[in-house]
């Protein structure tokens, strides 16, 4: 069946470093990916999506690439804030059918000022 | 548009006691679906409605639980009896086909 596996975190850095938080996906069709985060004590909220090969997603900072041939879609930042510490998850969801998404097991992310 | 409603924010209760959850969806979106998050299993769906038909349920835990949808801007969830494993955040979410989802602020369940 479908999947997403994303790096392990958390991941530490220091305000102002670069940001990559890597996810991998597994899908028998052409799914749409997304990137949701979490801030302490709220839902996921839509950070971004792209919906076909080599779409780039972008928001606030932030972008990933669909990449079909790596079955990528890596999220990256040049810049991060402490403002950015929250937790990251990757997820897929098929164009077809229940258009139910699978989410990654998200990424901790904690930015140092 | 005031996104996913969920009520309550919080909710304590004993083992044994029936819980319910609500949750409006926003408006014109036609699949709503409900989650539990907890730090062992991560984020679980439990089960999706589409225009108000219930889909997908096979997540849901036990018979214990169970969720209605009786117009397309009300749901809940209920827990019928209540157990501590139980104890989660438990979040709504809804969507357009194809599109992301909006998720509400989520209920953080405590059954003690």
């Amino acid at each position: 069946g479908d999947s997403v596996t994303q790096m392990e975190g958390p991941v530490t850095l220091s305000e102002e470093a670069f940001l990559t938080i890597n996810c991998t996906y597994t899908a028998t069709g052409y799914p749409s990916l997304f990137w949701y985060v979490q801030y302490p004590g709220e839902g996921l909220q839509l950070l971004l999506k792209a919906t076909k090969a080599d779409d780039k997603g972008s928001n606030k900072g932030f972008e990933a690439t669909y990449r079909k041939e790596t079955t990528s879609f890596h999220l990256e930042k040049g810049s991060v804030q402490v403002s950015d510490s929250a937790v990251y998850f990757c997820a897929l969801s098929e164009n077809t059918g229940g258009f139910k998404t699978i989410f990654g097991a998200g990424t901790r992310l904690f930015v140092k000022a | 548009d005031a996104g996913v409603i969920q009520s309550p924010r919080h909710e304590v209760t004993e083992m044994g006691q029936e819980v319910t959850l609500r949750c409006k969806p926003i408006s014109g979106h036609d699949y709503l679906f409900w989650y539990r998050q907890t730090m062992m299993r991560g984020l679980e769906l439990l089960i999706y409605f589409n225009n108000n038909v219930p889909i997908d349920d096979s997540g849901m835990p036990e018979d214990r639980f169970s969720a209605k949808m009786p117009n397309a801007s009300f749901s809940t969830l209920k827990i019928q009896p209540s157990e501590p494993r139980d104890s989660a955040v438990y979040f709504c979410a809804s969507s357009r086909a194809g599109s992301g989802y909006t998720f509400g602020s989520g209920t953080r369940l405590t059954v003690v």
